[in-house]
């Protein structure tokens, strides 16, 4: 079973609608990551989660929240959606020490906004 | 504000051949520099970690070397095969989470 999942893994969704990204680890990290991917842009960060109590935001969180219901889960979700959110979003883990911090990656969202 | 850079966008080489694929950033007060691959429509691989003691790390026919006073990075992939073929990201941790560079994108000739 993969390590690192991401629920759904494909979602078209019209315009104004609420939609929830959810993510689950089973590699008992601490720290959990939401980046999105456009092509010619690269990954950008939105959100990130050191621990169950701490949320940050990353480069471009306008638009999106977040929620770490618990160690393992981290979702994602898009208030009211609009058409430039049309992306690949990815789910990433890491341990908690920094300098040697490799992420893990989940298998991606292509989330499509009509 | 870090920024990464990677050059080429895109290589297409023949099978067999030695390559290098090179990386550039901004701020050099960096954690560690990672290498990713990405194959088309999948999550990403980390492929290898320098920390930023260090100068280079190796796994298999993969090098990447980091020197951190001049903000560069290099992977060296050796004897490339068709399965090489992929994305390949570059992405520095410092005082923010990983900052990742657009990629280079591998086209390995059979």
């Amino acid at each position: 079973d993969a390590d690192v999942t991401q629920t759904p893994r494909n979602r078209i969704t019209k315009t104004g609608k609420r939609i929830m990204l959810e993510c689950s680890q089973t590699k008992g990290h601490d720290r959990m990551y939401w980046y999105r991917q456009d092509p010619g842009l690269g990954l950008r960060l939105i959100y990130y989660s050191f621990d169950v109590k701490d949320i940050n935001k990353g480069e471009i969180s306008d638009g999106y929240s977040v929620s770490r219901q618990a160690q393992a889960k981290f979702s994602l979700s898009l208030e009211s959606a609009i058409p430039n959110q049309t992306a690949l979003y990815f789910c990433a883990t890491s341990r908690t020490s920094r300098d040697t911090d490799t992420q893990y990656f989940g298998p991606g969202t292509r989330l499509t906004v009509l | 504000k870090q920024e990464v850079t990677q050059i080429p966008a895109a290589l297409s080489v023949p099978e067999g051949e030695n390559l290098v694929l090179n990386c550039s950033f901004t701020d050099s007060a960096i954690y560690n520099l990672q290498w990713f691959r990405q194959d088309p429509g999948k999550g990403l691989t980390s492929l290898l970690l320098i920390q930023s003691s260090q100068r280079e790390q190796t796994s298999g026919r993969l090098n990447a070397s980091l020197d951190k006073s001049s903000g560069r990075s290099t992977l060296y992939i050796a004897a490339s095969q068709p399965g090489d073929s992929a994305t390949y990201l570059c992405a520095v941790s410092g005082n923010t989470p990983l900052v990742f560079g657009k990629g280079t994108r591998l086209s390995v000739i059979a």
